[in-house]
């Protein structure tokens, strides 16, 4: 059964600082790896999307990248914002139709 | 390309009654899904269409919950004799294989059971 944890739970960073988010899966089987935000009260806004084929995606000042073997990816934002501010969601498409997310991560930047 | 579309926004019920809610998918999206959502936790994944055609269902969906997508547009989520532990953020997402099968989601229907 394929479960998804994100770490850490809740990060607070002062403006400007890079930092990353982490997202384990526990089988590496996966066709895709999707990474969201999701802002209170709101529907979930996609970020980035790596095919199982790849090693990593960057839009703006993020960058997504997937070990599959390891069974790991991690998002990376560059100089963060005070409108960063929201929680990061990754899911994991396996087959079968079904997407499983993590719990998230809850993101404050301190302006 | 208008979005993912979903009405109501919130809906409140009191426990027994029937709530049905509504997904317009991106219009040239094929696949369309349903997610339940609580508070503190991600997305939980509830059903799947392709077209028409429903492929998956998740085991954890009681019978009460029924879901539909008429001719391949637009998709309702039916939950009869609504229970408190139904209350939840339900949220509808449309992909197609076109988009690298990357899911656009809609606001959600927040559904509060009395």
């Amino acid at each position: 059964k394929q479960e998804v944890t994100q770490i850490p739970a809740a990060l607070s960073v002062p403006e400007g600082e890079n930092l990353v988010l982490n997202c384990s899966f526990t089988d590496s089987a996966i066709y895709n790896l999707q990474w969201f935000r999701q802002d209170p009260g709101k529907g979930l806004t996609s970020l980035l999307l790596i095919q199982s084929s790849q090693r990593e995606q960057t839009s703006g000042r993020l960058n997504a990248s997937l070990d599959k073997s390891s069974g790991r990816s991690t998002l990376y934002i560059a100089a963060s914002q005070p409108g960063d501010s929201a929680t990061y969601l990754c899911a994991v498409y396996a087959g079968g139709f079904k997407t499983i997310f993590g719990a998230g991560t809850r993101l404050f930047v301190k302006a | 390309d208008t979005g993912v579309s979903q009405d109501p926004r919130h809906k409140i019920t009191k426990r027994g009654q029937n709530v049905t809610f509504r997904c317009d998918p991106i219009s040239e999206h094929n696949r369309l899904y349903w997610y339940r959502q609580t508070l503190g936790q991600g997305p939980e994944f509830l059903t799947y269409f392709q077209n028409e055609a429903q492929l998956e269902k998740s085991r954890l969906l009681s019978d009460r919950f029924s879901a539909e997508r008429p001719k391949g547009s637009f998709s309702t989520l039916e939950i009869q004799r609504t229970e408190q532990g139904d209350s939840a953020m339900y949220l509808c997402a449309s992909s197609s294989i076109g988009t690298g099968d990357t899911q656009y989601f809609g606001p959600g229907t927040r559904l509060t059971v009395l």
